[in-house]
């Protein structure tokens, strides 16, 4: 089973300029995440998809942060105007169910490897 | 609001010594309890967890414990090993909106 893809895996860009980040889950998963990472710290929730449906985006900053995720597979993230504080990692996860099920494995969280970010 | 603070930030321990990360929550209806492992440059792994209906759970060398009245989770890893270096963040998923939040991570270092 082909693991969470996310692409590109470094951007380094100058701030004031624009930077988008995709996701493919893993099939069949329709729970969709984007977390933001800093270094030493946990991964920090941006946004949640049920499908094509954004159920939790309270701690997207709206202002300059965007995300879609059209036909409920395929998920995009753009920043616009990048800023020096925008430099994480931004990780994308996916997992099979927006709640816990009957399943074992229901809610486990498969994270991509990570699009690195510099803003310089 | 929704938080989980996680214990100690770093920990160093002699191999074959146990190793033990705790973490406190905020939602008493937090109903699952994930760990996991992440390496250096790479992707967090799920090691094991725990659903609130259960106090202990046992998966070789590593084990979690839930004290729902306490709100308090714990991560043991015993006979360390050097490949158990890394960084591990407990999460608790709240209820109210079936979000999953991570704590803010234990670099554990073990001393050969």
């Amino acid at each position: 089973e082909a693991g969470v893809v996310q692409s590109p895996r470094y951007k380094i860009i100058e701030k004031k300029q624009p930077v988008a980040f995709w996701c493919n889950p893993i099939s069949g998963h329709n729970t969709l995440y984007w977390y933001l990472q800093n270094l030493g710290q946990g991964p920090e929730l941006l946004i949640r998809y049920e499908n094509e449906e954004a159920v939790d985006d309270s701690q997207l900053p709206k202002d300059r942060f965007s995300a879609e995720r059209l036909k409920g597979v395929d998920s995009t993230l753009k920043i616009q105007p990048a800023e020096l504080g925008d430099s994480a990692v931004y990780l994308c996860a996916s997992s099979r169910a927006g709640h816990l099920g009957s399943g074992r494995n229901t809610g486990e969280l498969f994270f991509g490897e990570g699009s690195r970010l510099t803003v310089l | 609001g929704e938080n989980v603070e996680q214990h100690p930030s770093t920990l160093s321990v002699q191999e074959g010594d146990s190793a033990v990360i705790k973490c406190t929550y905020s939602d008493s209806a937090s109903n699952y309890f994930p760990w996991y492992k992440q390496e250096l440059g790479k992707r967090p792994q799920l090691i094991i967890d725990i659903r609130s209906n259960v106090g202990e759970k046992k998966d070789q060398r590593i084990a979690v414990t839930l004290n729902k009245t306490a709100k308090h989770f714990s991560l043991h890893i015993t006979e360390t090993q050097p490949e158990d270096s890394a960084v591990y963040f407990c999460a608790a998923r709240y209820s109210s909106a079936s979000k999953i939040i991570f704590g803010s991570g234990t670099r554990l270092s073990i001393r050969p």
